[in-house]
Parts: structure tokens; C-alpha cells; sequence
């Protein structure tokens, strides 16, 4: 199966300052059709995970411009260009390009200061 | 809109067996396949298996195998998730979640449901 590693695992920010999260995968995530199946969930306490970015940068119906997916082949990048109070929580990377065996990172929880 | 409906909490003890369901509605159950996911408490999401509603035709982790049986019943656009020979670090949220195309990524989850196992 296709491993996923997130960096950091712990994000402390301060509202209104920009966030990032790294995840790399062990092999390539580009799908013989052309498209790299790499996503990012947010979860918050209590709720299941809710989707916000697809396909490497495309943000989900509903989620905020300052969202941001990149990268390629096995490194990605989530961006939070100025973080408010309502993104807490914990982040996941998630490959589907391995169909039907998805995996996903371990999580980073981002958090106030 | 899109909804999974999962059933309620359980607690079981070693070496039991659980079913969970997940009933779903607000589109055409057949043509969306249906995902199993857990995660133990303070952990990160594990996927176990996967049905195909029109078929029936499932794939599962190799970690459950042997341990986890998914069907469904498109009468009533439920998947159950049975999971048998239970450890306590089966204690988790068991997730069912549903694909859509045009992401290929979860677009849609049930509540969880939590399953403890506990002597």
C-alpha cells in the first residue's frame, strides 16, 4: 500500500498567519488516466472528516479562497493563507489513486496559540 | 441532498461480532460504490473495505480479511459493515463514506458510529 507522511504533526498559528502542512506519498500518485488522486480532508472534534481540496488543488463546493492545494508526484502542499478560528482541527492527505486501497496520512492538528 | 445514516453505538466484548449500517439516500444508491473507514480514538482514519451497491461485489483491506463482511440491500439503500472476532483495539468511529466521480475523493460521510469493545 501507498504510505503517506505528514509533516508537521502539530501546527500552533496565530489567527490572521498563513498555515502549511506537507504530505508525501511513497510512490507516485498519478493515475494511469492522467489525474493524481491526492486529497485533503479537515476533521473537526466529534464530526467525520468533511472534504476540502480534490485532485491536488481543486477546493471542494463551499470552501474558502484561502484554501490552497500543490504540488505533484509525491509532495504536496496545503496553504492556508490567513488562518481564523473556525480551522481548527485535524488535517488529512488521502490518496485514491490506489483503487480501491485509499490510505491517509496521520493527521496534522492545527491549533490557536 | 446526499445523506448516510448510520446506526447507533455499540458495545461488545471480545470475540463478539458487530453490524453496522449505513442507509443511504438523495441519489441513485446503485451508481456510487461505498467505503468503509475507522478510527480509533485520538488516531487517524483507516480504510477497510469497499462495495460495489449494483453488483454486490466487495474488496477489503488484507488487514480484516477473514474478520469483515460488507453487503448491502438495494430495496432499502443500506450497506452493512460486519465486523467478527472482535479486539479491543477494534474500539474505534467506523465511517461509511461515499466517492463521487468527479473529485475521486469522499464527498460524503456518515455520522460514525462508534464501537467499543470492553469486557
Amino acid at each position: 500500500d501507498i504510505v503517506m507522511t505528514q509533516t508537521p504533526l502539530s501546527s500552533p498559528v496565530t489567527l490572521g498567519q498563513p498555515a502549511s502542512i506537507s504530505c508525501r506519498s511513497t510512490q507516485s500518485l498519478v493515475h494511469s488516466d492522467g489525474n493524481t488522486y491526492l486529497s485533503w480532508l479537515h476533521q473537526r472534534p466529534g464530526q467525520p472528516p468533511r472534504l476540502l481540496i480534490y485532485k491536488i488543488s481543486n477546493r471542494f463546493s463551499g470552501v474558502p479562497d484561502r484554501f490552497s492545494g500543490s504540488g505533484a508526484g509525491t509532495d504536496f502542499t496545503l496553504k492556508i493563507s490567513r488562518v481564523e478560528a473556525e480551522d481548527v482541527g485535524v488535517y488529512f492527505c488521502m490518496q485514491a489513486t490506489q483503487f480501491p486501497h485509499h490510505t491517509f496520512g496521520q493527521g496534522t492538528k492545527l491549533e490557536i496559540k | 441532498q446526499v445523506q448516510l445514516v448510520q446506526s447507533g453505538a455499540e458495545v461488545k466484548k471480545p470475540g463478539a461480532s458487530v453490524k453496522v449500517s449505513c442507509k443511504a439516500s438523495g441519489y441513485i444508491f446503485t451508481r456510487y460504490y461505498i467505503h468503509w473507514v475507522r478510527q480509533a480514538p485520538g488516531q487517524g482514519l483507516e480504510w477497510m473495505g469497499i462495495i460495489n451497491p449494483s453488483g454486490g461485489s466487495t474488496t477489503y483491506a488484507q488487514k480484516f480479511q477473514g474478520r469483515i463482511t460488507v453487503t448491502r440491500d438495494t430495496f432499502t439503500s443500506t450497506v452493512y459493515m460486519e465486523l467478527s472476532s472482535l479486539r479491543f483495539e477494534d474500539t474505534a468511529v467506523y465511517y461509511c463514506a461515499r466517492i463521487d466521480y468527479t473529485s475521486g475523493s469522499y464527498t460524503d460521510w456518515g455520522q460514525g458510529t462508534l464501537v467499543t469493545v470492553s469486557s
